[in-house]
């Protein structure tokens, strides 16, 4: 079946490591999103991506970074410098740069401890 | 800047009609979406509006206007598994946000018995 799979579900991490999320899509989709959300709170985007080789930073990039290397895979890293990590981690993907139908992955719960 | 704004909570009773209205500031979007979201889960995708108007989709509706920039959700019969949060988000054209994806800070909704 067709879909957006995220890994791991959950992860720590220690203080001062960088973890990287994969995400992999085989809808053949152009567009792929990385969103942080809090707990209680909305979705804030990270980085996107609407072409493989290309990618543009969202609201929240510093201490992120990401790579788009092939047209189904876009992993994040979260480096040392991003001073608060602990969130859910969602990643999603559309058609196209018009589809407004947005497919998310299951999410990454990710811990620092 | 662009930003969409809903409702932090809204609580209502079983059966019963509850609408969750979402304004928006944006200088060009391709329309407005609305996104469930249960606890611990990811957003799933409940209705677009391309145009002005009401669209139907079940229980759900959706309406927009880009005169009033201001849309809503409508959930009719509520039952108790609506209780979630619900999200709008609009896709960006502009020149150098092309493809970019916000979403509302979200809406919680509550069903009592």
């Amino acid at each position: 079946d067709g879909g957006i799979t995220q890994s791991p579900k959950y992860l720590f991490r220690k203080e001062g490591q960088n973890v990287t999320l994969s995400c992999e899509q085989n809808l053949n989709h152009d567009a792929m999103y990385w969103y942080r959300q809090d707990p209680g709170q909305g979705l804030r985007l990270i980085y996107y991506s609407q072409i493989v080789n290309d990618f543009q930073k969202g609201d929240i990039a510093e201490g992120y970074s990401v790579s788009r290397e092939k047209k189904e895979s876009f992993p994040l890293t979260v480096t040392s410098a991003q001073k608060n990590p602990t969130a859910f981690y969602l990643c999603a993907s559309t058609p196209g740069q018009t589809g407004n139908t947005i497919y998310f992955g299951e999410g990454s719960w990710l811990t620092v401890v | 800047g662009q930003s969409l704004e809903q409702p932090s909570e809204v609580t209502a009773v079983e059966g019963a009609i509850v609408q969750i209205n979402c304004t928006y500031q944006t200088s060009g979007f391709y329309g407005l979406s609305w996104y469930q979201q249960h606890d611990g889960g990811a957003p799933t995708f409940l209705s677009y509006n391309a145009l002005d108007g009401l669209e139907e989709t079940g229980r759900f509706s959706s309406f927009l206007s880009r005169s009033d920039s201001y849309g809503y959700l409508l959930l009719q019969e509520l039952q108790m598994k609506d209780s979630a949060s619900y999200f709008c988000a609009v896709r960006s054209y502009t020149y150098n946000q092309g493809g970019k994806l916000i979403f509302g800070q979200g809406t919680e909704l509550s069903v009592k018995p």
